[in-house]
């Protein structure tokens, strides 16, 4: 049974370009989470998708959005990078929305902008 | 709006030690509390999820107990081992709907254990 998966592995992306992570969740997980972490710091979140749609928003700009497609795997964009975007970015799914089922995380990507 | 803190921030430890990592959060209105481990650049390995109804939760040489009236969690290890190094974060979860599956999290612990 494959867990949380993600691609890249690594990026590296120069200041004011554009980037899309992608990640595909555990099998019979409908929900999808984007969190990111800085180097030293927890994760935060950036937004929830169930249902093609974004749920939940954390207090991130409108640079970052979002996609989950019909097979449940989604996508993270974020426009006009900034040197403060350089972060490991993790996705993590759950079978569903609701807060009593656990969350699970992938690998992450890491995201390195210069 | 939740924060959480970790304390310590770091411990060493020698081998086979028992250790006790704290967990404070400040919105005591939790629907759970999951507790992770992260590996130095890796993603979030869960290891334990502990429900507000109950007050202790067990997993091989884990232990995770919840008081959420005074908003703290703890996470204990039995005998410790080398490949228990690694940061320990705890993360509620909040009961309100619109919110219920954010998690926050602290900064962590980072755990070594010297062989």
């Amino acid at each position: 049974d494959a867990g949380v998966t993600q691609s890249p592995t690594h990026l590296i992306k120069t200041r004011g370009q554009q980037v899309t992570l992608r990640c595909s969740p555990k099998s019979g997980h409908d929900t999808v989470s984007w969190y990111q972490q800085a180097l030293g710091q927890g994760p935060q979140f950036i937004f929830q998708y169930y249902e093609e749609e974004e749920r939940q928003r954390g207090n991130f700009p409108d640079r970052f959005s979002g996609h989950q497609f019909p097979n449940y795997s989604s996508e993270l964009n974020v426009n006009a990078l900034l040197l403060g975007d350089s972060a490991l970015y993790l996705c993590a799914s759950s079978q569903t929305p609701l807060a009593g089922v656990p969350q699970y995380f992938g690998p992450g990507t890491r995201l390195t902008v210069t | 709006k939740q924060e959480v803190t970790q304390i310590p921030a770091a411990l060493s430890v020698p081998e086979g030690e028992n250790l006790v990592l704290n967990c404070s959060f400040t919105d005591s209105a939790i629907y759970n509390l999951q507790w992770f481990r992260q590996d130095p650049g890796k993603g979030l390995t869960s290891l334990l999820l502990i429900q507000s109804s109950q007050r202790e939760q067990t997993s091989g040489r884990l232990n995770a107990s919840l008081d959420k009236s005074s908003g703290r969690s703890t996470l204990y290890i039995a005998a410790s081992q080398p490949g228990d190094s690694a940061t320990y974060l705890c993360a509620p979860r909040p009961r309100k709907w619109t919110s219920g599956s954010r998690l926050t999290f602290g900064e962590g612990t980072q755990l070594t254990v010297n062989p």
